[in-house]
């Protein structure tokens, strides 16, 4: 199986600040990376898919990049509403996996 | 508007049985591959199993396999996962989603995508 791992685990930040998460997959899955978003007690949203397209009524602040085993998802300025868990998510193979996930927090 | 609610969670003993459903509503299930995804309390997201438009082909993450089986019944636009020899670490929130994809034999073509969720239902296996 794939494996997608993520870092840091968690990041502390201000409103205002650029976020970059990292997710390195175990092999080669071309662009086959997606990203969501997940805030407590709530369902996950897309974000990111085919690694830096960005999903419908998504804002742009959020971008993302890589191909083949390294990719990123940066936010260019954080706002209030992104302090929540980012997972990344890898499609090359079948059977599908995530990464650990990313807790942006309250610096 | 779009979305999916699922049902059929609670509390079952170790070695049990339960059967989560997943209506869909605002769009034809038909014509997506549909997945589910489930998260322990406290951890992160856990791909579980997807099925194709016509429930041809199913994959499952090894934990699993043989005790999970994921169906579906276009025709009530809904997704089901029969869970069976339920074990503590099958307790989690369980999460149905449409995914935006197309496999052709065992080449993905494109992938946009988990895009709809629904809101969750919780699992809880104990004795």
């Amino acid at each position: 199986d794939i494996q997608m791992t993520q870092s840091p685990s968690s990041v502390s930040a201000s409103v205002g600040d650029r976020v970059t998460i990292t997710c390195r997959a175990s092999q080669d899955i071309r662009n086959w990376l997606a990203w969501y978003q997940q805030k407590p007690g709530k369902a996950p949203k897309l974000l990111i898919y085919s690694a830096s397209a960005l999903q419908s009524g998504v804002p742009s602040r959020f971008s993302g990049s890589g191909s083949g085993t390294d990719f990123t998802l940066t936010i260019s300025s954080l706002q209030p509403e992104d302090f929540a868990t980012y997972y990344c998510q890898q499609a090359n193979s079948l059977l599908l996996t995530f990464g650990g996930g990313t807790k942006v927090e309250v610096k | 508007e779009v979305q999916l609610v699922e049902s059929g969670g609670g509390l079952v003993q170790p070695g049990g049985s339960l059967r989560l459903s997943c209506a869909a509503s605002g769009f034809r299930i038909s014509t997506y591959w549909m997945t589910w995804v489930r998260q322990a309390p406290g951890k992160g997201l856990e791909w579980v199993a997807n099925i194709k438009q016509d429930g041809n082909e199913r994959y499952y993450v090894a934990s699993v396999k043989g005790r999970l089986t994921i169906s579906r019944d276009n025709v009530k636009n809904s997704l089901y996962l029969q869970m069976d020899s339920l074990r503590v670490e099958d307790t989690a929130v369980y999460y149905c989603a449409r995914e935006q994809t197309m496999v052709r034999g065992d080449i993905r073509a494109y992938y946009y995508g988990m895009d709809v969720w629904g809101q969750g239902t919780t699992v809880s296996v104990s004795s």
